[in-house]
């Protein structure tokens, strides 16, 4: 049980368009879920914590206007990369928790972006 | 300095033996995580604790909350346990994941 899935695994785009990632929980209800970015050869990074129904809390130095995070449902959120640029390619990360941060969380496969 | 530092880095072993592997913390936690990421990138939530031992198969996880350290221990090391290995706390005033730097482990036949 407490997986979570991420779509699509990687993805290529030009400069400048946006792209959308998608993170489920698939046999749970989650009501928290983190984006976190990570770098090759460095830890994660989180990026925002969101919440089921309410605006995602972003970490500093996170712009939330070009990180677009929706929580629609207790299934799934979403992370819009808009104007992506060669910068934002990294590998993204989601994962999912029942009760805040002091539960499990569930880690998704991750996304690797590649903006040219 | 780091608020989770583990050590160590790197480490290579031989099939069979026994691996541990160290996290120090300077901060107040309710909890602890180990986490295990594979080539490929996924991560694996291996273990949650806020006080004790843990054992799931080959894997012992231990903390001190006293000292301010958790240990994570690998019997009977295979080659299918290559990966990174990161230790993340809780803070106790706070609600996000804190990650130490990851230790990268390579088990040759």
């Amino acid at each position: 049980g407490a997986v979570v899935s991420q779509h699509p695994s990687w993805v290529i785009c030009k400069s400048g368009t946006s792209v959308k990632i998608e993170c489920r929980s698939l046999d749970f209800q989650a009501t928290t879920m983190f984006w976190y970015r990570q770098f090759p050869k460095q830890s994660l990074m989180l990026m925002a914590t969101s919440n089921e129904g309410s605006k995602a809390t972003y970490e500093q130095g996170v712009e939330k206007d070009k990180f677009l995070i929706n929580h629609a449902s207790l299934t799934l959120s979403t992370l819009t990369v808009t104007s992506a640029h060669p910068e934002d390619s990294s590998f993204y990360i989601c994962s999912a928790s029942l009760a805040g941060t002091t539960d499990t969380q569930y880690f998704g496969p991750g996304t690797r972006l590649t903006v040219l | 300095k780091n608020e989770v530092e583990q050590s160590p880095q790197n480490l290579t072993a031989q099939e069979g033996e026994f691996i541990t592997i160290n996290c120090s913390y300077s901060v107040g936690i309710s909890a602890l995580h180990w986490l295990q990421q594979h080539p490929g990138g996924g991560i694996v939530s291996l273990f949650m604790l806020s006080s004790g031992k843990k054992k799931h198969g080959r894997l012992i996880a231990t903390i001190n909350i006293q000292e301010k350290h958790s240990s994570l221990h690998i019997t009977a090391s295979h080659p299918r346990d290559s990966a990174v290995y990161i230790c993340a706390v809780i803070k106790a005033a706070g609600n996000k994941l804190t990650f130490g730097g990851g230790t990268r482990v390579l088990v040759k036949p």
